[in-house]
């Protein structure tokens, strides 16, 4: 069965570009959540979904990001314009339900902007 | 105050030897507990979840949950260096998912 899939792996960038990361989550799973990771900030969750809806995008940074789920099978994170402050690993997780919450985690994203 | 505090570490243990990992948070309202495993350049991967107060043991692995103290610990027994890396503590309010900036564990051979 596979795992969460994110693309691309590695993004080198220039500041002023637009970035989008992409991810599928695993088939059945009803919850998508997209996060950053960086040394200084730790784990932060930006925004997840529910059956392709957002439910919550109180941890999206600012309005240079975006993110969709046009279908259960695929998402979308959107930096535009990119800066070097959002130079960080992206990681996508799935889940099913929400209560009792476990997440699988894709591989991530790890974007360098110059 | 974050909602859920880790001592960053480095904490480190010798092989075969017991690693405790804790993590308090300060919603009241949480409901479901975590720990994840990361290992340098990898993805967080779920070891351990709880959603009672008291014990839960999983192979080497045992939760602990106190809610009443806002506490949630890991014991790890037989320490193994693959154990290495560093654990996460998330704690999910219902609405919102909040991870620790982790503990980092070394296991010394």
């Amino acid at each position: 069965d596979a795992g969460v899939i994110q693309s691309p792996r590695h993004e080198v960038t220039e500041m002023g570009q637009e970035v989008t990361l992409r991810c599928k989550p695993i088939s059945g799973h009803d919850y998508l959540f997209w996060y950053r990771q960086t040394m200084m900030r730790g784990l932060e969750l930006l925004i997840y979904f529910n059956n392709n809806v957002p439910i919550d995008d109180s941890g999206m940074p600012e309005d240079r990001f975006s993110a969709k789920m046009p279908n259960a099978s695929f998402s979308t994170l959107k930096i535009q314009p990119s800066e070097p402050r959002d130079s960080a690993v992206y990681f996508c997780a799935s889940s099913r339900g929400t209560r009792r919450n476990e997440q699988f985690f894709g591989p991530g994203t790890r974007l360098t902007v110059l | 105050q974050k909602e859920v505090e880790q001592n960053s570490g480095p904490l480190s243990v010798p092989e075969g030897a017991i690693a405790s990992l804790n993590c308090t948070y300060s919603d009241r309202v949480s409901q479901s507990f975590f720990w994840y495993r990361q290992y340098s350049g990898k993805s967080p991967e779920l070891i351990m979840s709880i959603y009672s107060n008291g014990d839960k043991e999983d192979g080497r692995f045992t939760a602990q949950l106190n809610k009443a103290s806002q506490y949630v610990s890991l014991l790890i027994r037989d320490s193994q260096p693959s154990d290495s890396a560093t654990y996460l503590c998330a704690v999910n309010t219902g609405n919102q998912f909040y991870f620790g900036t982790g503990t980092s564990l070394t296991v010394i051979p």
